[in-house]
């Protein structure tokens, strides 16, 4: 199993330009989320999928879109990036239960100039 | 919503030392609380967690303790040598199907040589 697969892993934009992140998992998971991470300001969570066909918004939803393609897939779109956007993105995704693991992408670092 | 508070953020201790973490939360419901390592430019990968229903778990020089009525939970590390140096996350999961985790901000571990 690759666990959860993000692309790309790195990428730099231009001020107002758009970019969709990818993020697959082969784990049949039903949940998957969008994490940023900035120096000292730990894990913040985006958007998150409780289940294929829904999306819920986390604690900085601002300047961001996701979509549940379907059970596997959970990509985010930044419209009209910002150099505010500029953060280190991870995927995630974990089982059912409340106590079930939630295993981590590498990462798709993203420079907006 | 949940709110995890960790401290100290930043930890140094002489290799063969031990290293304790505190985490604290607010919400009574929780009932999973995972630790997260992360090593330099990686992803956050499990090391340990604990379920509310038990007061301790040990996996060998790793050991996370947790007191319900306080709400809080510690990792220990014991024996700590150089590779154990990375950013720890705790987090806590709610209760009533509430499937996403709330990260502390995280703390630097630093095992001197």
């Amino acid at each position: 199993n690759a666990g959860v697969t993000q692309t790309p892993k790195f990428q730099v934009l231009k001020t107002g330009q758009s970019m969709t992140l990818q993020c697959a998992q082969d784990m049949n998971h039903n949940s998957m989320y969008w994490y940023r991470q900035d120096p000292g300001m730990g894990l913040r969570l985006i958007y998150y999928s409780a289940s294929e066909g829904t999306t819920d918004k986390g604690e900085v939803p601002n300047g961001y879109n996701v979509s549940r393609l379907n059970k596997r897939e959970f990509s985010l779109r930044l419209e009209s990036a910002a150099p505010s956007q500029t953060s280190v993105y991870f995927c995630a995704s974990t089982g059912t239960t409340s106590t079930d693991t939630q295993y981590f992408g590498p990462g798709t670092r993203l420079t907006v100039l | 919503g949940e709110n995890v508070e960790q401290h100290p953020s930043t930890l140094s201790v002489q290799e063969g030392d031990s290293a304790v973490i505190k985490c604290t939360y607010s919400d009574s419901a929780s009932n999973y609380f995972p630790w997260y390592k992360q090593e330099l430019g990686k992803r956050p990968q499990l090391i340990i967690d604990i379920r509310s229903n038990v007061g301790e778990k040990k996996d060998q020089r790793i050991a996370v303790t947790l007191n319900k009525t306080a709400k809080h939970f510690s990792l220990h590390i014991t024996e700590t040598q150089p590779e154990d140096s990375a950013v720890y996350f705790c987090a806590a999961k709610g209760g009533y199907g509430n499937n996403r985790l709330a990260f502390g901000k995280g703390n630097q571990v630093v095992v001197i040589p």
